[in-house]
Formats: C-alpha cells, sequence, structure tokens
C-alpha cells in the first residue's frame, strides 16, 4: 500500500526558511516523479513544484519560482521541499503526491499534509 | 497562462445526476482529471486522461470531453458524494500544472 508522509511543518516569521520532508513507502520510489501541491486555509489546490525521478527535470508554480527548491533522495525514499523567503501568503498545507509516471503530470496518491504557517 | 474554470457549487438530491464542467481557455487541449476531496481529507483522483475511472472508483463517475470543455458526472448520487471537486491539467511542454477553482457538491 502506498503512503507518503509529510513532515517540517511548522509556524514561521516572515522572511525565513522551512524544509518540507516526503517519507514514501509501498512502491518503487525512483520510478515516479513527484510533486508539491498545496492549498491555503479555506483555498483551492495549487500546484508548488514537480521534479522527475532522476531528478532531471524539475518545475515550480511561478509564485514559488526563485524562493523555493525542489529535491529528492532515491535510497531514502524521500521527496524534500526547500522553501526560502517565505511569506505570509505561502500559509497552506503542503502535500507530498505521486505522479501517476514519470511526469505524467497528475497525482494517483496524496499524503495528509503537513502545515506551514508564515507569521510574525 | 492559461485558467480552468468550474463553477463554484453544484446542488443535487440523493438519486439525480451532478454534473460539473471545467472550461480550459488558450491552451491547446490536453488531459483533464479530476479529483475529490471531502472536508479534512486529502484529495483523490476520480477521474483521469478525460474518460478513465481509477480502480476502486464507483462507477457512478465518469468524464467527458467535448472541445475545451471537460465534465464530471456523478450518477446517482449519494450522500457519500458531498465534496470539492476539482479539474485539473498540464502543459507537458514546461511542467506546468493547473487546478481549477473547485466545485463544491451539495446533497440536499
Amino acid at each position: 500500500e502506498v503512503h507518503l508522509v509529510e513532515s517540517g511543518g511548522g509556524l514561521v516569521p516572515p522572511g525565513r526558511s522551512l524544509r518540507l520532508s516526503c517519507a514514501a513507502s509501498g512502491f518503487t520510489f525512483n520510478d515516479y516523479a513527484m510533486h508539491w501541491v498545496r492549498q491555503a486555509p479555506g483555498k483551492g489546490l495549487e500546484w508548488v513544484s514537480g521534479i522527475s525521478w532522476n531528478s532531471g527535470t524539475t518545475g515550480y508554480a511561478d509564485s514559488v519560482k526563485g524562493r523555493f527548491t525542489i529535491s529528492r533522495d532515491n535510497a531514502k525514499k524521500s521527496l524534500y521541499l526547500q522553501m526560502n523567503s517565505l511569506r505570509a501568503e505561502d500559509t497552506a498545507l503542503y502535500y507530498c503526491a505521486k505522479d501517476e509516471g514519470d511526469l505524467e503530470y497528475y497525482f494517483d496518491y496524496w499524503g495528509q499534509g503537513t502545515l506551514v504557517t508564515v507569521s510574525s | 497562462s492559461y485558467e480552468l474554470t468550474q463553477p463554484p457549487s453544484v446542488s443535487v438530491s440523493p438519486g439525480q445526476t451532478a454534473r460539473i464542467t471545467c472550461f480550459a481557455d488558450a491552451l491547446p487541449k490536453q488531459y483533464a482529471y479530476w479529483y475529490q476531496q471531502k472536508t479534512g481529507q486529502a484529495p483523490v483522483l476520480v477521474i483521469y486522461k478525460d474518460t478513465e475511472r481509477p480502480s476502486g472508483i464507483p462507477e457512478r463517475f465518469s468524464g467527458s470531453s467535448s472541445g475545451t470543455t471537460v465534465t464530471l458526472t456523478i450518477s446517482g448520487v449519494q450522500a457519500e458524494d458531498e465534496a470539492d471537486y476539482y479539474c485539473q491539467s498540464a502543459d507537458s511542454s514546461g511542467m506546468y500544472v493547473l487546478f481549477g477553482g473547485g466545485t463544491k457538491l451539495t446533497v440536499l
């Protein structure tokens, strides 16, 4: 059974950094692209970033480009999101999501999310 | 850039058919995907590649596509189908993934 468990969220002042992690199990991690999707309180879903199976291709939403960096460690079956220069508008529940293939660009499994709150 | 436009809300009585539309503007037609999100839960994929249903998703969920509009149809709606539904597409040339604004389905 596929499991995705996010961690690393918390309360952080504007301008600071935070690193999210996602631990994967139940599938061959290095066969699939992975993504981060966020959801601000009471709002809809917003794709944040994605990475191919071998880290050769990455993509970012315009709203986070230049501030966030996605990475993965296939040996550890883990996905990461380094978030720098955080803003109040980055406050959201951040989901780790498995791609259906290698950059098929849709998500067949999701974690339960980790909450990031940016506030002074 | 382009947008996916959904109606904010749809209401139906149990046993009726719910149809949720998603209009894509400006972008050559790519596949669309649909997710169901119940309150306090993570999204669940219910339709992929416009019309395909993942294993474990009830047959009452179906998808269709016509021009730049895709539609999620739920036949014989049940109370448990009350949720937010999101359409999603992507521009595969540049990893640009987009969600619609979501539609709240209320079962009366």
